[in-house]
């Protein structure tokens, strides 16, 4: 069974660097094809993808926010880190983290979707 | 403004079928990149109902059911149940962006 958790501040200032862990659980960055995505939603609003980590190291980032951006992965800990630099008020919400997932039992597919999230957490940009 | 567009919110009374629909363009759904869609209840984690345009996630009743023609795709729930009043995402991956994109979602709301 996969499962996925958020840690992080609950409350940042303006300007500083928020980092968001991910602990997993019931798969490996050590097996092909793995990845974990960042997505974020603010307070009654839309689902917005930030960020995704492959097994291989290969990183994608949002365009609107890849210069704030820096996903890691800690393989032997089985955690994924995102950092965001340079916080506004905007970036209010809640943070998930979501395993790629491109296979359900009888096959794989050509294109991955997001499954299981986890709880997410909720972070306040503030002064 | 998300790349796919949902209406904001969608009503039935219990038993009763709605669609939500979700709108792309030739550089996501047009292009050929799967649909999937996810239901988020009040307060709760999105979860995956349908992937691959058409597949249900394990556990999902078959009430529910994806389709996809050309630029846009849509969610079908049939025998509407109180239990289904939730928020619910399309989403699908866009060439221009080079990104997983959402849609703005859709508010069902079970009268």
């Amino acid at each position: 069974q996969i499962t996925l958790k958020e840690s992080g501040p609950t409350l940042v200032r303006p300007t500083q660097t928020l980092t968001l862990t991910c602990t997993f659980s019931g798969f490996s960055f050590s097996t092909t094809g793995v990845g974990v995505n960042w997505i974020r939603q603010p307070p009654g609003k839309a689902l917005e993808w930030l960020a995704l980590i492959y097994w291989d190291d290969d990183k994608r980032y949002s365009p609107s926010l890849k210069n704030r951006l820096t996903i890691t992965k800690d393989t032997s800990k089985n955690q994924v880190v995102l950092t965001m630099t340079n916080v506004d008020p905007a970036d209010t919400g809640t943070y998930y983290c979501a395993h790629r997932q491109y296979c359900d039992t009888n096959r794989c597919y050509p294109y991955d979707w997001f499954d299981p999230w986890g709880h997410g957490t909720h972070v306040t940009v503030s002064s | 403004q998300s790349v796919l567009t949902q209406p904001p919110s969608v009503s039935g009374t219990p038993g009763r079928r709605v669609t939500i629909s979700c709108t792309g363009s030739s550089s996501n759904i047009g292009a050929g990149y799967h649909v999937h869609w996810y239901q988020q209840l009040p307060g709760r984690a999105p979860k995956v109902l349908i992937y691959g345009n058409t597949d249900r996630s394990s556990g999902v009743p078959a009430r529910f059911s994806g389709s996809k023609s050309g630029t846009s795709a849509s969610l079908a729930i049939t025998g509407l149940q109180a239990e289904d009043e939730a928020d619910y995402y399309c989403q699908s991956f866009d060439d221009n962006l080079s990104a997983w994109v959402f849609g703005g979602g859709t508010k069902l709301t079970v009268l």
